[in-house]
């Protein structure tokens, strides 16, 4: 079992340079979640995605952009980035016909990403 | 707007012997979920509880449970016969809309590292 499959990593950028983190699950879930963890602190909401062509802004989205390509599969860019990106970013699932549900949601295994 | 309390950054245990978890959270939502996550040192985010808020009965899940009190906004977790790889930080989250009519989102507190000893 699969579940939520992050790509790549680890990836170290330089500043201004730009990237796609990518996200798929096999779980045939609706909705699909961006976060990020920064040290000491728990996961913030990035973007998410409701559903198969819709994306919503989450509480820290300056600097990024996403796509939901199909169901499977949704993916975070950062077009030029920043020392302050410096992050572990997580990418999670949810069941249920919609993000209105109180179901749980199911994390991949994180993307270490350092900004220099 | 949502907010979740971890009082306790670390807490040790003894192998074998149960230990609470601290969670308060702050809402006004009628309708929320309340999750618990553990995070390993190899860093993934395992789901390991969840209560909703209308469920009477406290939820349990293995060696996991919850002891929810509504009306005193607290959600703990017990974890019995602690196990030396139960060692991880473990997270509170609830379950919230961003705004009306939106999605929800996990709030998360900012964790308590538990130490399992031997």
């Amino acid at each position: 079992n699969a579940g939520v499959t992050q790509t790549p990593k680890f990836q170290v950028l330089k500043t201004g340079q730009s990237m796609t983190l990518q996200c798929a699950q096999d779980m045939n879930h609706n909705s699909m979640y961006w976060y990020r963890q920064d040290p000491g602190m728990g996961l913030r909401l990035i973007y998410y995605s409701a559903s198969e062509g819709t994306t919503d802004k989450g509480e820290v989205p300056n600097g990024y952009n996403v796509s939901r390509l199909n169901k499977r599969e949704f993916s975070l860019r950062l077009e030029s980035a920043a020392p302050s990106q410096t992050s572990v970013y997580f990418c999670a699932s949810s069941e249920g016909v919609s993000v209105y549900s109180n179901q749980p949601q199911h994390f991949g295994d994180g993307t270490r990403l350092s900004i220099l | 707007a949502q907010k979740i309390t971890q009082t306790q950054p670390g807490m040790f245990v003894q192998e074998k012997e149960a230990v609470t978890l601290d969670c308060t959270y702050d809402t006004s939502d009628q309708s929320y979920g309340l999750f618990w996550y553990k995070q390993p040192s190899s860093g993934e985010m395992i789901f390991l509880i969840y209560q909703g808020s209308y469920d009477e009965q406290n939820a349990t899940e293995g060696r996991y449970s919850l002891n929810f009190q509504k009306a005193r906004k607290s959600a703990n977790l017990v974890i019995s016969a602690s196990q030396l790889g139960d060692s991880a930080m473990y997270f509170c989250a609830t379950n919230t809309q961003i705004s009306s009519g939106s999605a929800r989102q996990l709030t998360f507190g900012s964790g308590t590292q538990l130490t399992v000893l031997p």
